[in-house]
């Protein structure tokens, strides 16, 4: 079955330290790529998302991610992280089967991000 | 503002009880989800519906039950037969295919079964 894997549990990191989180799919076909970010008591957000084109995407709050297509996979970086960056991230993906996408995200297991000033 | 409201926030359920969550959106999408959330698990798809009066099963449907009889709700109801129901539910729309295509999420529900 397809999965999306987030190798990144839990990370700690001080304010101004650099953060890339892993996230890699297993599917041979075409990809929607999504991060999703969820920060303590607040709903599921869009981060960034990847359709096509250049797979450098850049997001909100500083965010980037890139898809290297020959690794399947979508880390997301940021250069320097903000105590206000805690949270938890997903990594999520929609298949391409045939002419259209099956209409359905898979997620990863999550990455929590904690930030100390 | 156009969103997606669950209710309601807390949920309590003594075992054996069948117990409805709702999911409410005004955002005029005709996909919607339901997502289960356990810590360390990611969110696990349960049902989705993409059009009126239809629904699929997700990945873990069992001692769960959907309906769809309007395009804006959407309500999930855990039966008795879940085994493992204390758990964070999330709510989602949709638009169809497209490059504004992507989830809206609503604020979840929080099961627990005491």
């Amino acid at each position: 079955a397809q999965s999306v894997s987030q190798h990144n549990h839990h990370v700690i990191l001080s304010e101004a330290a650099s953060l890339e989180l892993g996230c890699n799919y297993s599917y041979g076909g075409t990809v929607n790529l999504f991060w999703y970010v969820q920060y303590p008591g607040q709903h599921l957000q869009l981060l960034l998302k990847y359709f096509s084109g250049d797979p450098l995407v850049k997001g909100i709050k500083g965010f980037e991610a890139e898809f290297i297509k020959s690794k399947f996979s979508f880390n997301l970086r940021k250069p320097s992280v903000q105590w206000s960056d805690t949270a938890e991230y997903f990594c999520a993906v929609n298949l391409w089967e045939g002419a259209r996408t099956t209409d359905k995200l898979i997620f990863g297991t999550g990455t929590r991000l904690q930030v100390f000033p | 503002d156009g969103g997606i409201t669950q209710s309601p926030k807390y949920l309590f359920r003594k075992e054996g009880q069948n117990v409805t969550l709702s999911c409410e959106q005004n955002l005029n999408h005709d996909a919607m989800y339901w997502y289960r959330q356990d810590p360390g698990q990611g969110l696990r798809l349960i049902y989705y519906s993409q059009i009126v009066n239809d629904f699929q099963k997700g990945d873990i449907a069992e001692g769960y039950s959907v309906s769809r009889e309007k395009k804006e709700s959407f309500p999930l109801t855990v039966t008795s037969a879940q085994k493992n129901p204390t758990a964070f539910y999330l709510c989602a729309s949709s638009i169809p295919q497209g490059t504004n295509y992507g989830y809206t999420f609503g604020s979840g529900t929080r099961l627990t079964v005491v």
